[in-house]
């Protein structure tokens, strides 16, 4: 089983409207979790952190599901610039504590 | 800002060749890593270092080393590169162990002949 799943997409989502994904991860020891961000072409920048209870960010809502180990990400009001790859990323808690990398989900948003 | 930058954004070399990838970062972070990312892969780590000197393998380091002399320097060597080896090459730095966010310089797109 891999470390971290993400359905690939592409997500087409109308301007405007709300898009919502999810990843699964396979440690269920894991302790931290976040969403990072990456452009067309662009290296990965973290968007946010997910913390337990849940956590907002603007249009963006971070959800973690321990007992069932998948994280969600949810935008609302979807802008044009909206359109990327949301990588879900895990720590490892065995090991060297690095991070697993999902492959992404891809967003487009269209006018 | 934390800034991450990597010696060239675009290489092109022959199979065989030896190939040396730089990443310098410059926020006196503890923690740099080196990762390849191909389509339908995502991000693969190949090697990290926690420390000058120091170096630990990731998942796929066959193929590669990797050189840490100073705190803000972290090189990935190719010793002979081969054609599989043709990726995007992503370098990242993180303040410590446990703080987990990484920051990610421009990349290098490697493409071998």
């Amino acid at each position: 089983r891999k470390e971290v799943e993400q359905d690939p997409g592409p997500f087409n989502v109308p301007e405007g409207a709300t898009v919502a994904f999810n990843c699964t991860y396979s440690n269920s020891a894991s302790q931290s979790f976040f969403w990072y961000r990456q452009d067309c072409r662009k290296e990965p920048k973290l968007l946010m952190s997910v913390y337990s209870s849940g956590n907002e960010d603007g249009r963006f809502t971070a959800q973690l599901n321990r007992a069932s180990q998948y994280i969600s990400l949810l935008i609302r009001d979807s802008k044009l610039s909206d359109s990327a790859t949301y990588l879900c990323v895990v720590s490892m808690s065995w090991g060297n504590n690095r991070l697993a990398f999902g492959k992404g989900n891809q967003v487009v948003v269209i006018p | 800002d934390v800034k991450v930058t990597q010696s060239s954004r675009y290489l092109v070399k022959r199979t065989g060749e030896k190939v040396f990838l730089e990443c310098v970062q410059d926020m006196d972070h503890e923690n740099m890593f080196w990762y390849r990312q191909d389509p339908g892969l995502g991000l693969r780590l190949i090697y990290f270092s926690y420390d000058v000197k120091m170096k630990e393998k990731g998942d796929i380091p066959e193929g590669y080393s990797v050189s840490r002399e100073k705190k803000e320097r972290f090189s990935l060597i190719l010793e002979s590169a081969s054609t599989n080896q043709t990726s995007m090459y992503l370098c990242a730095s993180e303040r410590n162990r446990g703080t987990y966010e990484q920051y990610f310089g421009p990349g290098t797109r490697l493409t071998v002949t």
